[in-house]
C-alpha cells in the first residue's frame, strides 16, 4: 500500500483564489519532503525541500511568496499556491525521505492535478 | 558537479524482447541510488534502492545492478504492462537528489 498519502488527488480553483495540497507519511517520520511539477511529458521538476521545522529551501526560479510550503510535523507537508493562475496549471507532487537503519528510501505520492480556471 | 543522466531517451521493444536501461552518474559520494516507474498521470512508484557497488536487486522481471558510476535497470521478456517512464535519482552524502529525465520504455503486444 502506499507509504505517502497525497490530498487532494485533483483540484479545480477559480484564478486568485488560493489552494493547498497536503503530502503525509504513513509509515515513517520524515524530516525531510520535496515538491515537484510535472509537464504533460516532461521529466520531474524539482521545486523545493521541506525540512520539518524549518524553512524550505527553493529551487532557484521558484517564487517562495507563490508557492508557500509549510512542514509542521514529522509526517505532513503542506504546499499552498497562492493566488494561482491559469499558468500554476500543473501535476504537483511530492515525496518523503525514510531513514530507515537499512538505508534511505524516497517514497513519492500520488499526485496531485490542479486546475485553475 | 553532481549528474543523473539516463539513456537512452526512449526504447521501444518487442513483447518478450529483453533489454537494459542505462543510469550513469556523478556524485560527491553516493548515499543511494534508487529507480521508479512512472505512469502517465501517477506518481513514481519505488522500485530498488542500492547502497554500493556490485549490489544488484530483482523484483519480478526487472533486476537492478551498480557500478561506481553507473547503474542498470535490465528487463527480462518485457510485457506490454512494463511500459512505462523509468526514473533514475543519487542521494549524496549531504542529501541532495538528484534525478535523471527518465527512460519512456514502450512494449509492444
Amino acid at each position: 500500500g502506499a507509504v505517502v498519502s497525497q490530498h487532494p488527488s485533483w483540484v479545480i480553483c477559480k484564478s486568485g483564489t488560493s489552494v493547498k495540497i497536503e503530502c503525509r507519511s504513513l509509515d515513517f517520520q520524515a524530516t525531510t519532503m520535496f515538491w515537484y511539477r510535472q509537464f504533460p511529458k516532461k521529466s520531474l521538476m524539482l521545486m523545493a525541500t521541506s525540512n520539518e521545522g524549518s524553512k524550505a529551501t527553493y529551487e532557484q526560479g521558484v517564487e517562495k511568496d507563490k508557492f508557500l510550503i509549510n512542514h509542521a510535523s514529522l509526517t505532513l507537508s503542506t504546499l499552498t499556491v497562492t493566488s494561482a493562475h491559469p499558468e500554476d496549471s500543473s501535476f504537483y507532487i511530492c515525496s518523503a525521505l525514510d531513514r530507515a537503519l537499512s538505508g534511505n528510501t524516497i517514497y513519492f505520492g500520488e499526485g496531485s492535478w490542479l486546475t485553475v480556471v | 558537479e553532481d549528474q543523473v543522466t539516463q539513456s537512452p531517451e526512449a526504447l521501444r521493444l518487442q513483447e518478450g524482447e529483453s533489454s537494459s536501461l542505462n543510469c550513469s552518474y556523478t556524485v560527491s559520494g553516493l548515499r543511494g541510488l534508487f529507480w521508479y516507474r512512472q505512469d502517465p498521470g501517477k506518481g513514481p512508484e519505488f522500485l530498488f534502492t542500492l547502497y554500493s557497488a556490485g549490489e544488484e536487486k530483482e523484483k519480478e522481471r526487472l533486476k537492478a545492478t551498480l557500478t561506481k558510476k553507473e547503474s542498470f535497470l535490465h528487463i527480462t521478456a518485457p510485457k506490454p504492462e512494463d511500459s512505462a517512464t523509468y526514473l533514475c535519482a543519487v542521494q549524496a552524502w549531504d542529501d541532495k537528489i538528484i534525478f535523471g529525465k527518465g527512460t519512456r520504455l514502450h512494449i509492444l503486444p
